[in-house]
């Protein structure tokens, strides 16, 4: 079974500045079965990238997705206040999936 | 639009079996599959399976192979999650949510509003 680590646990910006986040993979996985989430306190979890980096619908440019292998990054290219949330990666390949353990974004 | 609307919180004993429903609106329901995820209080996502509504076929987490059950009615349209032998650990909001198209297996991407379930 395929583990992700996110690393930082927890990442604290300021608003208009860049915030990366890694998801490592326990062993080489295909592009097209990586995906990332935002979550906001209190809400479902939404789509932001799936693919490694096609955006889903709605979700602003300033999000982005990358990686190969067993490293995967989201990037939010300038951070905005309602930017608060935790990201999870996730890994699918038929199903099954499995999550990452999921990084804080405070600003 | 998508709209997934699940049932209301449970309260179960430890042991004791819960289902809840997912019922879909606004698509093809046979057409997408479904999956359930879990998230119990102040921890991370959890996938626990996935059906798909058009042929009943399953794939369920191996360490939950065994208590969770999955089944679709085509004329509701409603999936069910029947959860067995409950214990505190089950403590959790469970979603479910369809996959974001026919070719995307797996990819939550509509997400219904959750639904409490304790183990007390």
């Amino acid at each position: 079974e395929i583990v992700l680590t996110q690393s930082p646990g927890t990442l604290s910006l300021s608003p208009g500045e860049r915030a990366r986040f890694t998801c490592r993979a326990s062993q080489t996985v295909p592009s097209d079965s990586f995906a990332w989430y935002q979550q906001k306190s209190g809400q479902a979890p939404r789509l932001l990238i799936h693919g490694t980096s096609t955006r889903a619908t709605g979700i602003p440019a300033r999000f982005s997705g990358s990686g190969s292998g067993t490293d995967f990054t989201l990037t939010i290219a300038s951070l905005e206040p309602e930017d608060v949330a935790v990201y999870f990666c996730l890994h699918c390949v038929g199903p099954p999936c499995t999550f990452g353990q999921g990084t804080k974004l405070e600003i | 639009q998508v709209q997934l609307v699940q049932s209301g919180p449970e309260i179960q004993r430890p042991g004791a079996s819960v289902t809840i429903w997912c019922r879909a609106s606004g698509y093809s329901f046979s057409a997408f599959g479904l999956n359930w995820v879990r998230q119990a209080p102040g921890l991370g996502l959890e996938w626990m399976g996935w059906i798909s509504p058009s042929t009943g076929r399953t794939k369920i987490a191996q360490k939950l192979q065994g208590r969770v059950t999955l089944t679709a009615d085509r004329f509701t349209p409603t999936v069910y999650l029947e959860l067995k032998t409950l214990i505190s650990d089950d403590t959790a909001v469970y979603y479910c949510a369809r996959d974001l198209s026919q070719s995307s297996v797996g990819l939550p991407a509509h997400w219904g509003q959750g639904a409490q379930v304790s183990v007390s």
